[in-house]
């Protein structure tokens, strides 16, 4: 069974730091682009970031460029995102999913991050 | 990055069929044959429906399909049954390995 568990979230302070994980289960991992999704409360999708299956290829919505650095760990099948210099507009439920060929067959269930002082 | 064009509701009677547009540009919908519609039920992660444009993944029932024309993609749900009722979002390819959501559509069965 396909699993896709995200950790990490929480409340931060403006301004701040948060690193999310992605553990990833029951699929070969190292073999596909992966993403995060972004979700503000009551609000639709937004397309955060994407990385290469070798991560030597890293692409960034213009709102967190320069701020946010996804990474993987292809032999601990997971899948990671430095979120620095967070800011209230940040604040989502913050989804991995795996990307074959342009579709997103898997979703983690999200962990939230709030940010707020 | 502008997001993708949704209404932002429709709703249906059970057995209706509805459609559900997602209106790009031609650097994003116009250009590939890419967009993919998920569903969403509330505090639920997305499930993907539909690929590249008009494919079904294994498992999703046949009463979704979807289509393009020029700059708009379309989502159509025949047969309506209460369990449709959800969140529905467009996603396409919009160059240089960047992705685009729609704004969502909230489906609700009347």
């Amino acid at each position: 069974e396909v699993q896709l568990v995200e950790s990490g979230g929480g409340l931060v302070q403006p301004g701040g730091s948060l690193r999310l994980s992605c553990a990833a289960s029951g699929f070969t991992f190292s073999s596909y682009w992966m993403s995060w999704v972004r979700q503000a409360p009551g609000k639709g999708l937004e397309w955060v970031a994407n990385i290469k299956q070798d991560g030597s290829e890293k692409y960034y919505v213009d709102s967190v460029k320069g701020r946010f650095t996804i990474s993987r760990d292809n032999a601990k099948n997971s899948l990671y995102l430095q979120m620095n210099s967070l800011r209230a507009e940040d604040t989502a439920v913050y989804y991995c999913a795996s990307l074959e060929a342009v579709r997103y067959d898997y979703w983690g269930q999200g962990t939230l991050v709030t940010v707020s002082s | 990055q502008s997001a993708l064009t949704q209404p932002a509701s429709v709703s249906g009677s059970p057995g209706q069929s509805i459609t559900i547009s997602c209106t790009g540009t031609s650097s994003d919908v116009g250009s590939y044959n890419l967009v993919s519609w998920y569903q969403q039920h509330p505090g639920k992660a997305p499930k993907l429906m539909i690929y590249e444009g008009s494919k079904r993944p294994s498992g999703v029932s046949n009463r979704f399909s979807g289509s393009k024309s020029g700059n708009t993609a379309s989502l159509t749900i025949s047969g309506l049954q209460a369990e449709d009722e959800a969140d529905y979002y467009c996603c396409s390819y919009a160059g240089s390995s960047t992705l685009m959501f729609g704004g969502g559509t909230k489906l609700t069965v009347l």
